[in-house]
């Protein structure tokens, strides 16, 4: 499989746990963005890598997330003192710039209940 | 108001028939639209794009764009109970910052019925 990969599928953590997400975009993207959905809604947009760089970041994006690219392949998302507001789907997606930067191809998301 | 509109349904239709989503827009700044197909508890799925305004179409499913209206729409002709899934309809410009990053409706829940 070439697709975007995303792990944990399922995670389910208390009130006040720090929690991390891995994304692995398809092999030669060079761009690669986080997005949260909660239930009846779009995803929205969290944060967007190029290569390395985390170039920007949501308001949504408060202090107690932090993501990461090394070496610009994989990403993780982390959260830290989780809250029950946090439960929601979290989903990678990656794209090729510069012929396809537009294009951007999901990952299947870490569903994410904090109880 | 949010920057992409779109009536979440549900909406139901028997197989066969031509089905139309349709999304309204407000930020002029979008150059690029947007369909993805959603399976239930599952990662949205690139459908089609188009660039501006036009149509695009590819096999059943035909995009639409209007931006003097603010309007985009996708027809999905001879519907298929595989085609039951929630549609999302997103635009994107370029940042400042070099992204592309996507702005979405809700989702329409579309459910075709054998």
């Amino acid at each position: 499989d070439t697709g975007v990969s995303q792990d944990p599928r399922h995670k389910i953590t208390k009130r006040g746990q720090n929690v991390t997400f891995r994304c692995d975009p398809i092999s030669e993207h060079n761009r690669l963005y986080w997005y949260r959905q909660t239930l009846g809604q779009g995803p929205e947009f969290l944060t967007y890598f190029q290569n390395e760089a985390q170039l920007e970041k949501s308001r949504l994006l408060s202090d107690r997330f932090s993501a990461e690219r090394p070496k610009g392949s994989f990403s993780t998302l982390e959260i830290q003192r989780t809250e029950q507001g946090d439960s929601a789907m979290y989903l990678c997606a990656s794209s090729l710039s510069p012929l396809g930067e537009f294009e951007q191809y999901f990952g299947p998301g870490t569903r994410l209940t904090v109880t | 108001q949010k920057e992409v509109e779109q009536d979440p349904g549900p909406l139901s239709v028997p197989e066969g028939a031509i089905v139309s989503l349709n999304c309204t827009y407000s930020n002029s700044a979008f150059q690029y639209f947007m369909w993805y197909r959603q399976y239930s508890r599952k990662g949205p799925e690139l459908l089609m794009y188009t660039y501006s305004s036009g149509n695009k179409e590819d096999g059943r499913f035909t995009a639409q764009v209007d931006k003097s209206s603010k309007y985009i729409s996708l027809f999905i002709r001879d519907s298929q109970p595989s085609d039951s899934a929630t549609y999302l309809c997103a635009g994107t410009a370029y940042s400042g910052a070099g992204s592309y990053q996507l702005t979405f409706g809700k989702g329409t829940k579309l459910s075709v019925i054998p």
